[in-house]
């Protein structure tokens, strides 16, 4: 069983739909997480990142962990063609700047 | 924000040769460097992660006489694949955590290697 699991997807969604991108964990001491976008042929980009249990949020995007459940949520509100690539989660026990574990990605693609 | 500029961006070589791939911090001092390698559809696997002015730690599994990683300074590190062959073609990335300490990590964009 991978450390993280996250759906590969792809997600087709219609311009303007809420997104909803998850991933689970088995490793109960990650305590940072990260969700990162990442464009084709492109290095993964930090979109947010989170301690421990609760919700963040940052324009239309909206993180939230669940450490009872080892699952963590990205929101999208009003996706936009431009938020077409792959969505990585990232996590790590001992902070955001150290060795990080990620999920394989789930490519979203928004449609007009 | 953090910049790190990673060079070349795409590379091919031949079996048996050694591709050196760079990865710069451009505006921060970088006290360590994660070097990661992305297989088509899959995830960034950790291969090594370097300190400043010491021998980088390789994850399990990762040849480190076959990666050769320099991180002479607080500004690059480097990365070598040497004897090259068909099965190190992957998408190869570099990350660095600066200052303030557990800043995120920035990524550079990635080498594409191709080994013919």
């Amino acid at each position: 069983q991978k450390e993280v699991e996250q759906d590969p997807g792809p997600l087709s969604v219609p311009e303007g739909a809420i997104v909803s991108l998850n991933c689970t964990y088995s490793n109960s001491a990650f305590q940072y997480f990260m969700w990162y976008r990442q464009y084709s042929r492109k290095g993964p980009e930090l979109l947010m990142y989170t301690y421990s249990s609760g919700n963040k949020e940052d324009g239309r995007f909206t993180a939230q962990v669940d450490k009872s459940s080892k699952y963590i949520s990205l929101f999208i509100r009003d996706s936009q063609p431009s938020d077409s690539a792959t969505y990585l989660c990232a996590m790590s026990p001992a902070g955001t700047a150290s060795k990080l574990t990620f999920g394989t990605g789930t490519r979203l693609q928004v449609t007009l | 924000g953090a910049v790190v500029s990673q060079h070349p961006s795409r590379v091919i070589c031949k079996s048996g040769t050694s591709v050196k791939i760079e990865c710069r911090s451009l505006d921060f001092q970088a006290t360590t460097m994660f070097w990661y390698r992305q297989f088509p559809k899959q995830s960034l696997m950790l291969m090594a992660t370097s300190n400043e002015g010491s021998k980088a730690t390789y994850e399990q599994g990762v040849e480190k006489d076959k990666f050769l990683i320099n991180h002479a300074s607080l500004t690059l590190s480097t990365l070598t694949v040497t004897s090259a062959h068909p099965e190190d073609s992957s998408f190869y990335i570099c990350s660095a955590s600066g200052t303030p300490e557990n800043s995120p990590l920035h990524f550079g964009n990635g080498t594409r290697l191709t080994v013919t």
